[in-house]
């Protein structure tokens, strides 16, 4: 079966410039992550889905960054415009969630993409 | 703030040598999650400990999960090169759909 797929590996661009991130979910899941990570923060969840409907954008930096998914099987991470700051690895990740009798939710693991090393010069 | 702290958060060891990685948190997780990360590549999930006092053995890697479930080790004994990675813990709190990722150890085995 095929992993979470994502698009670019790498991206260079200048401060100002648009970028999107691109992630394709391992078919059948049903919740989609997106995080970020660098070295002085780590790995950082920035907005994740259930069903294609955002649940969580409380980590989403500024209103520069922005992400949808149309459909089941895409996602995309805009930031506009883009900064130095921003430069780090974004990875996205797919799981199937379950929801349990007692009305929580049992996590199942999380596969995530080998994810987009992005510099912002 | 990191709701799950990771210790140490480097660790460099001899081939052969045995070590051990710790998760705490002062929060009560339903299940803990470990993964490895290396160069280039996404987390990768090693094990998941779901009961308090869990133990789970995955080859020479040996996962505890603390009785209140709040707390979990890592041990590896012969590490070898193969072993060097980022290990992540994350924890289920079980009220919504996301995980929360401690900070990493990164462990380096010398050949």
């Amino acid at each position: 079966d095929a992993g979470v797929i994502q698009s670019p590996r790498h991206e260079v661009t200048e401060m100002g410039q648009e970028v999107t991130l691109r992630c394709k979910p391992i078919s059948g899941h049903n919740s989609l992550f997106w995080y970020r990570q660098t070295m002085m923060r780590g790995l950082e969840l920035l907005i994740y889905f259930n069903n294609n409907v955002p649940i969580d954008d409380s980590g989403m930096p500024e209103d520069r960054f922005s992400a949808k998914m149309p459909n089941a099987s895409f996602s995309t991470l805009k930031i506009q415009p883009s900064e130095p700051r921003d430069s780090a690895v974004y990875f996205c990740a797919s799981s199937f969630e379950l929801l349990v009798g007692t009305g929580g939710v049992a996590n199942q693991p999380q596969h995530f993409g080998d994810g987009t090393r992005l510099s912002i010069l | 703030t990191q709701l799950l702290e990771q210790s140490p958060q480097f660790l460099s060891i001899q081939e052969g040598e045995n070590l051990t990685v710790y998760c705490n948190s002062s929060s009560v997780f339903s299940s803990l999650q470990w993964y490895r990360q290396e160069p280039g590549e996404g987390p990768v999930l090693l094990v998941t400990v779901v009961t308090g006092g869990e133990v789970k053995k995955l080859k020479r890697l040996t996962f505890q999960f603390g009785d209140a479930r709040k707390d979990s080790s890592l041990h590896i004994t012969a590490a070898q090169p193969g072993d060097t990675g980022l290990y992540l813990c994350a924890g289920d709190g079980a009220n919504d759909y996301k995980l929360s990722f401690g900070a990493g150890t990164t462990v380096t085995v010398r050949a």
